[in-house]
């Protein structure tokens, strides 16, 4: 069964540092993946996704993932985080099936401090 | 491009009253159509989806139910709620290919009093 895994339900960060939001995945079929960012009371919006091909991706506001197939992780980065980065941000799979469902790990909040 | 609208955005409702949640997406054809509930601290749960016109599949027994009349239209009921059907109420629409994300509604908070 597929599943993801986000470590740390809440991290901070001093505006400036470098962001790093961790996921870890399992999944039986080579995994299609994404980062999604959710500002209070406003639903999911894409940052970036992993398919095939490149494994570094890079993706809306300054973003980045790397895909480590070793390591079953898509990490979420940014080299230096800005106030309007806070927010709340999930990792989701694709692992085949029916009806391409996503499975979202719990998220993980971002603050950051000024 | 694709737009997707939710409404309403925030709804107070008291126990035991119907519910009405719509959801529709402009600027493409026959999308997978889903909705999601998120509880404070517990993620998302899906809760229904569907690939077709009046084809719903459920993920888990509840108080809700949905039902697709038109291909991009999406709605989400209940006759009668309960306090726990509180939350963030998120419709999404997907194209019917794997490496493709969902894309969201801006979501409706629903609080049962």
């Amino acid at each position: 069964a597929q599943s993801v895994t986000q470590l740390g339900s809440h991290v901070s960060v001093s505006e400036g540092a470098l962001v790093l939001l961790r996921c870890n995945y399992s999944s039986s079929v080579p995994p299609y993946l994404f980062w999604y960012v959710q500002y209070p009371n406003q639903g999911l919006q894409l940052l970036l996704k992993y398919t095939t091909g490149a494994t570094l991706v890079k993706g809306i506001n300054g973003f980045e993932a790397e895909f480590k197939k070793s390591e079953t992780s898509f990490h979420l980065t940014k080299p230096s985080a800005h106030m309007s980065d806070a927010a709340e941000y999930f990792c989701a799979l694709n692992s085949g099936g029916s009806n391409y469902k996503l499975t979202f790990g719990k998220g993980t909040l971002l603050t950051v401090n000024p | 491009s694709q737009t997707i609208h939710q409404w309403p955005a925030t709804l107070v409702q008291p126990v035991g009253s119907p519910l009405s949640l719509e959801c529709t997406v402009e600027g493409t054809s026959n999308p997978n159509l889903y909705w999601y509930r998120q509880a404070a601290g517990r993620g998302l749960q899906l809760l229904f989806y569907s690939v077709g016109i009046g084809q719903i599949s459920s993920e888990v027994p509840q108080n809700l139910s949905a039902s697709r009349p038109q291909d991009r239209q999406f709605i989400l009921s209940s006759k009668k709620l309960l306090l726990s059907d509180s939350g963030f109420y998120l419709c999404a629409w997907g194209a019917d290919r794997r490496n493709q994300p969902q894309h969201f509604g801006d979501g409706t908070r629903l609080s049962i009093l």
